[in-house]
């Protein structure tokens, strides 16, 4: 167990429909980072969050959005979804804003649209 | 921007036999290196980091890594591969200061008995 939680762990929905996977941090981790992978696209940056706040943002779609409860918390929403946004999503944390101790990963979220 | 390669989709070694996979990135400054290993159905788990310091970073699992600013390289070693080395590994760069990792495509390493 990394410490990190995903939930859930998969996830199956129809085209057009909204979704939101959850994510919490490692205990003392303020980062918190989503990627999607594909095996087209391999592992992409989508937003990152510190303490609360928008930090960095990558390739994320605009029907895509994220937000950081107080809690630490985050949730990543994907709606309109279309078949090739079917992925593995992972959070991942890390003590600071810099991630430079590297990040830890939750187990991931694969997301199947039908 | 900075980006990296990775070498050879897919590597194939016995058991015994030295584990090499290949990593070079690209970077406009210092780069802070990684490498991750994710096993089936798992999440990516930190093998070894470079940021700053001596240029051999040794991880676990007996992994170790060179930093070579010369040939832009990280490249992953292990002397003997396990069965249990068998899974995907991924290197990863993030500029110094920069928040985001950028990942490479990533190498299925196969260990046969």
């Amino acid at each position: 167990d990394s410490g990190v939680t995903q939930t859930p762990k998969h996830l199956i929905t129809a085209t057009g429909q909204r979704v939101t996977l959850r994510c919490s941090p490692r205990s003392g981790d303020l980062s918190v980072y989503w990627y999607q992978q594909s095996l087209d696209q391999g592992l992409q940056f989508l937003i990152q969050y510190y303490n609360g706040e928008e930090r960095a943002k990558g390739n994320i779609l605009e029907r895509f959005s994220a937000q950081q409860f107080p809690d630490l918390h985050s949730e990543l929403n994907l709606s309109s979804l279309e078949l090739g946004d079917s992925a593995l999503y992972f959070c991942a944390s890390s003590v600071g804003g810099r991630g430079l101790r590297g990040y830890t990963f939750g187990s991931g979220t694969r997301l199947t649209v039908v | 921007a900075q980006s990296v390669t990775q070498l050879g989709s897919h590597v194939s070694v016995s058991e015994g036999a030295l584990v090499l996979l290949r990593c070079n990135y690209s970077s406009s400054v210092p780069p802070y290196l990684f490498w991750y290993v994710q096993y089936p159905n798992q999440g990516l788990q930190l093998l070894l980091k470079y940021t700053t310091g001596a240029t051999l970073v040794k991880g676990i699992n007996g992994f170790e890594a060179e930093f070579k600013k010369s040939e832009t390289s990280f490249h992953l070693t292990k002397p003997s591969a396990h069965m249990s080395d068998a899974a995907e590994y991924f290197c990863a760069v993030s500029r110094s200061g920069s928040e985001k990792l950028v990942f490479g495509k990533g190498t299925k390493l196969t260990v046969n008995p």
